[in-house]
């Protein structure tokens, strides 16, 4: 089956520095890579999300990064904000089901 | 709005207590999930279905078994409640398998088995 690493588990910023977040897949099959945010105590919400057809997608502060090749993509969230401060997945998909990393906590510092 | 709705947020159960989460999502989902979420683990996945009556397991279907009458709700049931099982629950729904699109998730069960 499909097996997601994600790196780091922990990541801590300066406000207005970026923030990189890294995940691998396994399964070349998978073509759908979501990226969910969860605050403290609330569901885990779909950020920003990319297909296998596509290298890269923005939404405002956010991107996403797909290379195919090497089986891996990235978050990359520019000019953070105290809000930004959370846990986020990485997840792939097939189709059947979706595989999600381990999570990263983000804190971004005032 | 996709509403994917969990009957508890919190729940405190005995050890050996048979336990019923019920969640229900409203948007003519196909596919229903069941995850797991402790920290350091990400989201295992326990159960899923793509249709009623249809289950699949997932990583940990171990002590955990699940129940699909009709499209809208997925029930995941723990047949003998253990103290390993104290973790938060998330129930989660999806369109279809074809189209492959976003999971939508509940607000999470906190189970407490004593």
């Amino acid at each position: 089956g499909e097996n997601v690493e994600q790196h780091p588990s922990t990541l801590s910023v300066q406000e207005g520095d970026s923030a990189v977040i890294k995940c691998t897949y396994s399964d070349s099959a998978s073509n759908y890579f979501p990226w969910y945010k969860q605050e403290l105590g609330k569901r885990p919400q779909l950020i920003i999300d990319i297909r296998s057809n596509v290298g890269e997608k923005k939404d405002q502060r956010i991107a996403v990064t797909l290379n195919k090749t090497a089986k891996h993509f990235s978050l990359h969230i520019t000019e953070t904000q105290p809000e930004d401060s959370a846990v986020y997945f990485c997840a792939a998909s097939g189709g059947n089901q979706f595989y999600f990393g381990t999570g990263t906590s983000l804190t971004v510092i005032p | 709005d996709v509403k994917v709705t969990q009957s508890s947020r919190y729940l405190v159960k005995r050890t050996g207590e048979k336990v019923f989460l019920e969640c229900v999502q409203d948007m003519d989902h196909e596919n229903m999930f069941w995850y797991r979420q402790d920290p350091g683990l990400g989201l295992r996945l326990i159960y899923f279905s793509y249709d009623v009556k249809m289950k699949e397991k997932g990583d940990i279907p171990e002590g955990y078994s699940v129940s699909r009458e009709k499209k809208e709700r997925f029930s995941l049931i723990l047949e003998s409640a253990s103290t390993n099982q104290t973790s938060m629950y998330l129930c989660a729904s999806s369109f279809s398998m074809t189209a492959n699109t976003e999971a939508f998730f509940g607000q999470g069960t906190r189970l407490t088995v004593v």
